[in-house]
């Protein structure tokens, strides 16, 4: 998992109701991102951050906010929680100049709203 | 809009075999191609990358990519059980100003390799 942590794993909450989930990673790496994974979806970019207090939407963005105070932190808020919005949801994060370009994921946080 | 397309499958094929996987992007200006396995409830893994023009063979992979068709290919060589997994292709630009680097995903094809 490159030092990426996700937390919670899993949580349930209900609809209306703001969640946080954090990505904490140890590899000092500058570029971080926020995924959701959808049967027939695949994975599609929420958003991402390219240093401390510097982000930017993806394609899914609505609906979410994120904040980036410290390099190893990387939070994602459901501001008022949906059902479209169950997912599973994963964390990555890419250095700079990496040869390979290679996204590292953490383990995923499945998200249920009722 | 960037599409990267890939056959959802499932693919199935018998152990030994060799495994296509096949991937389609739209975007001409991508640089960089990537193959990610992904086990069932498990985060996406790098397996392969190429950069140019040709094959480019690690182990039991072989990643071919032809620019001129928008098409890169995983050959998966002798496959064991163990491959079962939803193979991801993504595909990106050579980074942008600032260094942002945002790959396009595809949905995957999901991979069965029975004994």
């Amino acid at each position: 998992d490159a030092g990426i942590t996700q937390s919670p794993r899993h949580k349930v909450t209900e609809t209306g109701t703001p969640v946080t989930l954090r990505c904490h990673q140890t590899e000092n790496h500058r570029y971080m991102y926020w995924y959701r994974q959808d049967p027939g979806h695949g994975l599609r970019l929420i958003h991402y951050s390219y240093g401390v207090k510097d982000t930017d939407k993806g394609e899914v963005s609505d609906g979410y906010s994120v904040s980036r105070s410290k390099t190893e932190d990387f939070l994602l808020t459901l501001e008022s929680a949906t059902s479209s919005q169950t997912s599973v949801y994963f964390c990555a994060a890419r250095g700079a100049g990496t040869p390979r370009n290679e996204q590292f994921f953490g383990p995923g946080t499945r998200l249920t709203v009722l | 809009q960037k599409e990267v397309e890939q056959n959802s499958g499932p693919l199935s094929v018998p152990e030994g075999a060799i495994a296509s996987l096949n991937c389609t992007y739209s975007d001409r200006g991508s640089q960089s191609f990537f193959w990610y396995r992904q086990y069932s409830g498990k985060s996406p893994e790098l397996i392969m990358f190429i950069y140019s023009n040709g094959d480019k063979e690690d182990g039991r992979f072989t990643a071919q990519l032809n620019k001129a068709s928008q098409y890169v290919s995983l050959l998966i060589r002798d496959s064991q059980p163990s491959d079962s997994a939803t193979y991801l292709c993504a595909v990106s630009p050579v980074s942008a100003s600032g260094g942002s680097y945002i790959p396009t995903f595809g949905r995957g094809t999901s991979l069965i390799v029975h004994p």
